[in-house]
């Protein structure tokens, strides 16, 4: 079936730093893409959807200029955590649909110290 | 309340059948999902059923759709230990293009 490759799987940053996530389409070609976010044992809460060549789309409560997208290909988005903080570790997990099925990538564990 | 809910537990001896309910409040639900995330994992697609199907099986997985009482099961038949794991239900909402998912049911195998 499809794959969504994410990268990292893990990552441990210093506080103030950014920290770059890939998410990558890997036999289809993806005009969107989605970003969640998942706290522990807890469920999965949108971030933003990722459009190719155009700007991505935030809900509610979601700092764009914290959590910047990128998707500059058609089989990959970026998500970009700037100036992390320790309430932004958290397991960031991608999507992409190549028709009704949604795939989801490995997810990214991220822990800001 | 929340748009999907499911039971946080569900307990089952191995060799029997699991059975995972979820219950949701869009009526434009156009498709809903099953995935199952391992600790540490991302989530699996393990099914999925389109808003105007009853039910769906894919081997020992059986879909139950009640789209009247919004009401979605997953049956698991012959359960295994390797099934141990979160499941989550998920639906797409019309005119929406994420998911809203569940809070996930903690499937536990007793030997």
């Amino acid at each position: 079936g499809a794959v969504v490759s994410q990268h990292p799987s893990r990552v441990i940053c210093k506080s103030g730093t950014s920290v770059k996530i890939e998410c990558r389409s890997l036999d289809f070609q993806a005009t969107t893409m989605f970003w969640y976010r998942q706290f522990p044992k807890q469920s999965l809460m949108l971030m933003a959807t990722s459009n190719e060549g155009s700007k991505a789309t935030y809900e509610q409560g979601v700092e764009k200029d914290k959590f910047l997208i990128n998707h500059a290909s058609l089989t990959l988005s970026t998500l970009t955590v700037t100036s992390a903080h320790p309430e932004d570790s958290s397991f960031y997990i991608c999507s992409a649909r190549p028709q009704a099925e949604a795939f989801f990538g490995q997810g990214t564990r991220l822990t800001v110290v | 309340g929340e748009d999907v809910e499911q039971s946080l537990f569900l307990s089952v001896r191995e060799g029997d059948s699991s059975v995972i309910n979820c219950t949701y409040t869009d009526s434009s639900s156009t498709y809903l999902y099953w995935y199952k995330q391992e600790p540490g994992a991302g989530l699996q697609l393990l099914t999925y059923i389109f808003s105007n199907m009853d039910m769906k099986q894919d081997q020992r997985l059986t879909v139950l759709l009640n789209k009247k009482d919004k009401h979605l099961s997953l049956r698991i038949a012959d359960t295994q230990t390797g099934d141990s794991a979160i499941y989550f239900c998920a639906e797409k909402q019309g005119g929406a293009d994420g998911l809203t998912f569940g809070k996930g049911t903690h499937l536990i195998i007793q030997p």
